[in-house]
């Protein structure tokens, strides 16, 4: 059973950074075609799609905040982490991150419960 | 980017309905598109990969269909439990847009 859990601040101040960890179980960041990515979704908005990291390292952003995030990978810890620089409060959402199988074209499944992010001073 | 627009953006339709929700991309995606269901408090939950491929465990009266820049899901006959907000995602070039969601209530 594959199982994905956010963790990180609840509340950031404007121009902080953020740093989110997704802890998994249930499969290999090592295994070839797999990744995990990441997706927030501002409270009674859509999700957007944020970032994704394969197996071999190789890392995708979305280009509009490509400036601003990080992600990184520790397969010794089945840990992904996602660094998001000088936070807003138009940041504000809940994030989640997600199992990215080998066969996807880029869809995550499952996802974590998500966790939720308030930027505000 | 890649625009994704929905429709209806909500609609109420009663147990047993055949229910459509329909995908427009911006530009084609070709058969890349994948639909979520989302309940209040809880993360999307993968349907529908690949236009058209229901996930394992997901109920057959969920279909999906479309290619290029028009899909649709259907839902055949509508359950209680179907309540949610839908919505789609190509996934054919980065960033992997969604759609705006459409909320379904039953009646």
């Amino acid at each position: 059973q594959i199982t994905l859990k956010e963790s990180g601040p609840t509340l950031v101040k404007p121009t902080q950074t953020l740093t989110l960890t997704c802890t998994f179980s249930g499969f290999s960041l090592n295994t070839r075609g797999v990744g995990v990515g990441w997706v927030r979704q501002p409270p009674g908005k859509a999700p957007e799609w944020l970032a994704l990291i394969y197996w071999d390292d190789d890392k995708r952003y979305s280009p509009s905040l490509k400036t601003r995030l990080t992600i990184t990978k520790d397969t010794t810890r089945n840990q992904v982490v996602l660094i998001m620089t000088n936070m807003d409060p138009v940041d504000t959402g809940t994030y989640y991150c997600g199992h990215r199988p080998k066969y996807s074209s880029g869809w995550l499944d499952p996802w974590g419960q998500g966790t939720l992010v308030t930027v505000s001073s | 980017d890649t625009q994704m627009t929905q429709s209806p953006s909500s609609l109420s339709a009663s147990v047993g309905d055949r229910v459509t929700i329909t995908c427009r991309a911006s530009q084609s995606v070709a058969r890349y598109l994948d639909w979520y269901q989302q309940k209040p408090g809880r993360a999307p939950n993968l349907l529908i990969y690949t236009a058209s491929t229901l996930q394992s465990g997901v109920p057959s009266r969920f279909s999906g269909s479309g290619s290029e820049t028009d899909f649709t899901l259907t839902i055949s006959s509508l359950q209680p439990e179907d309540s949610a907000t839908y919505y789609c995602q190509q996934t054919f070039s980065v960033p992997y847009t969604f759609g705006q969601g459409t909320k379904l209530e039953i009646e």
